[in-house]
């Protein structure tokens, strides 16, 4: 079985702080993606990589940065944590030899005070 | 403007009814998916549709393509179906999805 795993299930931490959240797939995947899920607004999307070192921005990328360094592993990164990035995190993967399914991880509770 | 748009947003129904939740998408697709997320939990890929109806135990999924819509059925409710569900649509181009807002469903024993 496919698995995204997500390093943090729930992080408490204090504005201006810098965060990092780290997703990992197992399934030699091309394509990873972060999103944040908000009560009312779906999953909406952060930054994607199709490729090692590659990266694009979604919908909402401002505040957020991300790392792709190895196939495996994407990590989302919050420069200077804001109250308005407290949310539920999302990290997914597709790969190009799984068709079209998408693989998501458990998801990060993230809180920022 | 959402490309892609679930109703129901909430829905609640007795233990053993029949459910429907449906999808509407405005762009052309490659595939729908029908998601279930239960509360606190990550969310899990119930369904993948290119054409016409899958069927996985008391859960029914159908897409019509001409008519961009998708349905999502759930025969003899149960508790254990309180979910959120998120159909997803992946457009013929791009490698991005495309997410409702979701339908929040509650079943009363």
């Amino acid at each position: 079985d496919v698995k995204v795993t997500q390093s943090s299930r729930y992080l408490v931490k204090r504005t201006g702080e810098k965060v990092f959240l780290e997703c990992v797939q197992d399934m030699d995947h091309e394509n990873m993606f972060w999103y944040r899920q908000d009560p009312g607004l779906g999953l909406r999307l952060i930054y994607f990589s199709y490729d090692v070192k590659m990266k694009e921005k979604g919908d909402i990328p401002e505040g957020y940065s991300v790392s792709r360094e190895k196939k495996e592993r994407f990590s989302l990164i919050l420069e200077s944590a804001s109250t308005n990035q407290t949310s539920m995190y999302l990290c997914a993967s597709r790969g190009q030899h799984s068709g079209n399914t998408i693989y998501f991880g458990e998801g990060s509770w993230l809180t920022v005070v | 403007k959402n490309e892609v748009e679930q109703s129901p947003q909430n829905l609640t129904a007795q233990e053993g009814e029949f459910i429907t939740i449906n999808c509407s998408y405005s762009v052309g697709i490659s595939a729908l998916h029908w998601l279930q997320q239960h509360p606190g939990g990550g969310i899990v890929s119930l369904f993948m549709l290119s054409s016409g109806k899958k069927k996985h135990g008391r859960l029914i999924a159908t897409i019509n393509i001409q008519e961009k819509h998708s349905s999502l059925h759930i025969t003899a409710s149960h508790p254990r179906d309180s979910a959120v569900y998120i159909c997803a649509v992946l457009p013929n181009t791009g490698n991005q999805f495309y997410f409702g807002t979701g339908t929040s469903l509650t079943v009363i024993p």
